[in-house]
C-alpha cells in the first residue's frame, strides 16, 4: 500500500458524459500527478499540481481538467467522453515539486461504452 | 524530444533463469532513473532508483540496475527469477522539460516466468 488512495476503483459510463476521478496523496506529499495508461499509448503523464497550483502539463486533452484542493486532494475531470478515453487513470504523489520518487495509487479503470 | 526505450516488449523465462531488461533514454542533462513494477491488477511500485553515486543500484526483491552514462542505459537485472516476478516492468526517467521536471516512462516489458 503506497498511501495514495483513488476513487472510484471502476467507472463505466457512456460517450459524451462527464466523470470526476478523485485522488488523495500520501500524508505530507504536496505534489499530485495524473497519468493515463492505455494499451496503445502506454503510460502517459497528464498533469501535475503542487500545493494547489498547476506545475507541469503533459499530454492532457482540452476536454480534461484537474485541480488540487487546499486539503491537497486532487480531482481529474474528464468531459465529452469518447470510446478512446477508456483507460486506467493513475494518480501519484511526491513530497516536492520536481517529481523525484513518485508513489502511485491503485488507479481508476474507466470504461466508456 | 526526450524518450525512454525498452527494447523487449515481452520476455518469457523459466524459474531460476537470469533476467536482464534493457532501457535506454535520450536526454543530455542530469537524469534520475527509476524502474517500476506493475503486478497483474495492481498499481505501479518502485523497484529501485538512481539519483547519483554508485551506478550499480540495488532494489527490492533481489533486483538491481546499472547506470551506464556513456550508453544512456539503465538496465534491470535479477540473477534468478521466480514465478512471482511475473509482471510488467517500466523504466522511467525524470527529466526537465519545458521548465519543469516530468517522469517519462518507457513502453514497458511484460515478463512471464514459467514455473
Amino acid at each position: 500500500d503506497s498511501g495514495v488512495t483513488q476513487t472510484p476503483k471502476h467507472l463505466i459510463t457512456a460517450t459524451g458524459q462527464r466523470v470526476t476521478l478523485r485522488c488523495s496523496p500520501r500524508s505530507g506529499d504536496l505534489s499530485v500527478y495524473w497519468y493515463q495508461q492505455s494499451l496503445d499509448q502506454g503510460l502517459q503523464f497528464l498533469i501535475q499540481y503542487y500545493n494547489g497550483e498547476e506545475r507541469a502539463k503533459g499530454n492532457i486533452l482540452e476536454r480534461f481538467s484537474a485541480q488540487q484542493f487546499p486539503d491537497l486532494h486532487s480531482e481529474l475531470n474528464l468531459s465529452s467522453l469518447e470510446l478512446g478515453d477508456s483507460a486506467l487513470y493513475f494518480c501519484a504523489s511526491s513530497v516536492g515539486q520536481e517529481s523525484y520518487e513518485q508513489y502511485f495509487g491503485p488507479g481508476t479503470r474507466l470504461t466508456v461504452t | 524530444a526526450q524518450s525512454v526505450s525498452q527494447h523487449n516488449h515481452h520476455v518469457i523465462l523459466s524459474e531460476a533463469a537470469s533476467l536482464e531488461l534493457g532501457c535506454n533514454y535520450s536526454y543530455g542533462g542530469t537524469v534520475n532513473l527509476f524502474w517500476y513494477v506493475q503486478y497483474p491488477g495492481q498499481h505501479l511500485q518502485l523497484l529501485l532508483k538512481y539519483f547519483s553515486g554508485d551506478p550499480l543500484v540495488k532494489g527490492i526483491k533481489g533486483f538491481e540496475a546499472e547506470f551506464i552514462k556513456s550508453k544512456f542505459s539503465f538496465n534491470l537485472r535479477k540473477p534468478s527469477v521466480q514465478w512471482s516476478d511475473t509482471a510488467e516492468y517500466f523504466c522511467a526517467v525524470n527529466a526537465k522539460m519545458d521548465s519543469s521536471y516530468k517522469l517519462i516512462f518507457g513502453s514497458g516489458t511484460r515478463l512471464l516466468v514459467r514455473p
